[in-house]
């Protein structure tokens, strides 16, 4: 079964600077699909940025950037420029093919200091 | 476009009541939909995958006839709580998947049930 971890429970950043959040995955699938989400205090599940594995290019989307090596199976999150509204709760997810669940890491809390 | 709709998103019972929650996708067909229940400060944890027409798929460890799924049409899923327990308070958020699409879901705002 493919299982999503993501080793830091809390992290930090202050406002304007950069910060990037791991992930990793397990799979034997080579086609696959990986995604952030936030969820902010609302319970909202936004999405942040996805990947498609198949795709070499790291993802990017304004302020957010992935990098992603599949060899590896890491896919990490950079925030730039980080913004007291990124403060939330982000689950880096993978989901193999259409029609099956996403399947969520346990999750980083993102604080932001002013 | 591809919102989902979840309704109620608050609700407070009594114990032994049943609870149905709605999980409408408003401007595009649902082939299948997840239901996933989170507890307070952890991950989603998905229950259920329902395919429109067909019997829900559980979990393992999800009571089927406790946590009853239908989803009748390719715009609606509804999960049903039934004889609620206050164990069964948590979050409960349903996600849908589009026939043609880029492998991302799309998630309703979620229903806070709380059982007394």
């Amino acid at each position: 079964a493919q299982t999503v971890t993501q080793s830091q429970p809390e992290m930090s950043v202050q406002e304007a600077e950069t910060v990037t959040l791991s992930c990793t995955y397990d799979t034997s699938e080579s086609d696959y699909y990986l995604f952030w989400y936030k969820q902010p205090p609302s319970r909202q599940m936004i999405l942040v940025i996805r990947q498609e594995a198949y795709k070499q290019q790291n993802a990017t989307e304004n302020r957010f950037s992935v990098n992603f090596q599949k060899a590896a199976k890491s896919f990490s999150l950079k925030i730039s420029d980080s913004q007291l509204g990124d403060a939330a709760m982000y689950f880096c997810a993978y989901r193999s093919a259409r029609n099956t669940p996403l399947v969520f890491g346990k999750g980083t809390r993102l604080s932001v200091i002013a | 476009g591809a919102v989902v709709s979840q309704h109620p998103s608050w609700v407070i019972c009594k114990s032994g009541t049943s609870v149905k929650i709605e999980c409408r996708s408003l401007d595009f067909q649902a082939t299948t939909m997840f239901w996933y229940r989170q507890f307070p400060k952890q991950s989603l944890m998905l229950m259920a995958t329902s395919n429109e027409g067909s019997k829900a798929t559980y979990e393992q460890g999800v009571e089927k006839d406790k946590f009853l799924i239908n989803h009748a049409s390719l715009t609606l899923s509804t999960l049903t709580v039934t004889s609620a327990h206050p164990e069964d308070s948590s979050f409960y958020i349903c996600s849908a998947d589009q026939r043609v699409g880029s492998g991302e879901l799309f998630f309703g705002e979620g229903s806070r049930l709380t059982v007394l």
